[in-house]
């Protein structure tokens, strides 16, 4: 079955160090992954996404994530952290065989603090 | 693009009443996704349309629950009769598809309706 997978609940970073949330996955065949974010009271808009290609993706807002397949993990990842950045990351891959449809991962609350 | 649309943002209503939720996609836009986020079980997808024909709607949790999607640029998903424990933010997302070309894979998602039924 097809499943993502964000390990941790929450990720406390300080602001200007790198941060890190990760999210594994449980796909056969060639995952399309992606990053997610949602700040308070607002839907959820498109970071970025791996399809095909470079494993290194870069997105909106500083964000990048590294696909790798031997570890099936696409982690999100910032060298600098900004206190705005604190939101829920949600991790996402589509579900084979049917386009656009995306099964999400829990989410993960990222909190950036001064 | 005004994005995704939908109304109302907030809907407070007593058990047993009718809710309607409504949702303009992105013009061009191909598939029309319903999600619930809950605290307790997180994003959950409800049903999902392609070209105004739901395609999957095994996520829609019981009966009382249903949606609609009557032209490319409306939809509704219609609680009758509401309960407790439908409360939640209801979320509409929509995604160009192959036939409109553009970003097939990418979601974009309205604001949001925060129901509450007491």
């Amino acid at each position: 079955a097809q499943s993502v997978a964000q390990p941790e609940d929450q990720v406390n970073v300080a602001e200007g160090n790198p941060l890190t949330v990760k999210c594994t996955y449980s796909v056969s065949g060639n995952p399309y992954l992606f990053w997610y974010v949602q700040y308070p009271n607002r839907g959820l808009q498109f970071l970025l996404k791996y399809i095909t290609g470079d494993n290194l993706v870069k997105g909106s807002y500083g964000f990048e994530a590294e696909f790798n397949k031997s570890q099936t993990s696409f982690h999100l990842k910032k060298p600098s952290a900004l206190v705005s950045d604190s939101a829920l990351y949600f991790c996402a891959v589509r579900k084979i065989g049917s386009q656009g449809n995306l099964i999400f991962g829990k989410g993960t609350k990222l909190s950036v603090k001064p | 693009d005004a994005g995704v649309i939908q109304s109302p943002r907030h809907e407070v209503t007593e058990m047993g009443q009718e809710v309607t939720l409504r949702c303009k996609p992105i013009s061009g836009h191909d598939y029309l996704f319903w999600y619930r986020q809950t605290m307790m079980r997180g994003l959950e997808l409800l049903i999902y349309f392609n070209n105004n024909v739901p395609i999957d709607d095994s996520g829609m949790p019981e009966d009382r629950f249903s949606a609609k999607m009557p032209n490319a640029s409306f939809s509704t998903l219609k609680i009758q009769p509401s309960e407790p424990r439908d409360s939640a933010v209801y979320f509409c997302a929509s995604t160009p598809g192959g036939t409109s070309g553009g970003d097939m894979e990418t979601q974009y998602f309205g604001p949001g309706t925060r129901l509450l039924v007491l």
